[in-house]
């Protein structure tokens, strides 16, 4: 069993507040990852980080930022909350090795009223 | 433009029989390929992986075929459960992009009693 943990796995908040989501991992993984994911469609990867203090945008623009300021934490932040922001958000880290899984926390489901 | 892409959006198969996933994928620059099976508000789950330099995995009930030429690879499930019952995704990853997967659509795999 894969040991990253998200928090919270469920959030409703109203428009404009700034919100973190929390994302930590215990297996000394260098390589995290944000995804998030809309019902039925693939997961966009939004961001990642290979290290303390390296952090890159993914694929798919986001309003979110993240930090890595310790390996095991990487949380992401959004300043002001809206409903486009609805969504799931998938937490992942990996190995240093090229070709390895990720491993995917339980998620966080936002909701943006 | 979409680099994984799973055609089929759902499946359905009798208890007992072979469950088959297809995944096509556009980047030649991809090296290594991987199956995830997800359950609603769960984050996904590593099921096998396949390497470029082979054309078969193995794993218990599930094996991947991969044919480089025809940038396709698919998931064979066999017998099927109903606990396969889930979203199958495909991701794929190229070394010299840091190993970053990129994921398809999904396929919705239903399998009945």
């Amino acid at each position: 069993e894969a040991d990253i943990y998200q928090t919270p796995r469920y959030l409703v908040i109203g428009t404009g507040k700034k919100i973190t989501l929390e994302c930590s991992q215990t297996m000394g993984h260098d390589k995290m990852y944000w995804y998030q994911q809309d019902p039925g469609m693939e997961l966009h990867l939004i961001h990642y980080s290979y290290g303390v203090n390296s952090t890159e945008k993914g694929d798919l623009s986001s309003e979110s930022t993240v930090s890595r300021i310790r390996t095991e934490h990487f949380p992401l932040t959004l300043e002001s909350a809206r409903p486009s922001h609805t969504s799931q958000y998938l937490c992942a880290s990996s190995s240093q090795n090229l070709n390895t899984e990720a491993f995917f926390g339980q998620g966080t489901r936002l909701t943006v009223v | 433009d979409q680099q994984v892409k799973q055609n089929s959006p759902s499946l359905s198969v009798q208890e007992g029989r072979i469950s088959i996933l297809n995944c096509d994928y556009t980047n030649s620059m991809f090296d290594y390929f991987l199956w995830y099976k997800k359950y609603p508000a769960e984050g996904p789950t590593f099921l096998i992986s396949i390497s470029s330099i082979k054309d078969k995995n193995e794993d218990g009930r599930f094996t991947v075929f991969l044919n480089k030429s025809a940038k396709h690879l698919s998931l064979h499930i066999v017998p099927s459960q109903p606990g396969d019952s889930a979203v199958y995704f495909c991701a794929a990853s190229a070394g010299n992009q840091g190993g970053k997967l990129i994921f398809g659509q999904g396929t919705e795999l239903s399998v009945k009693p």
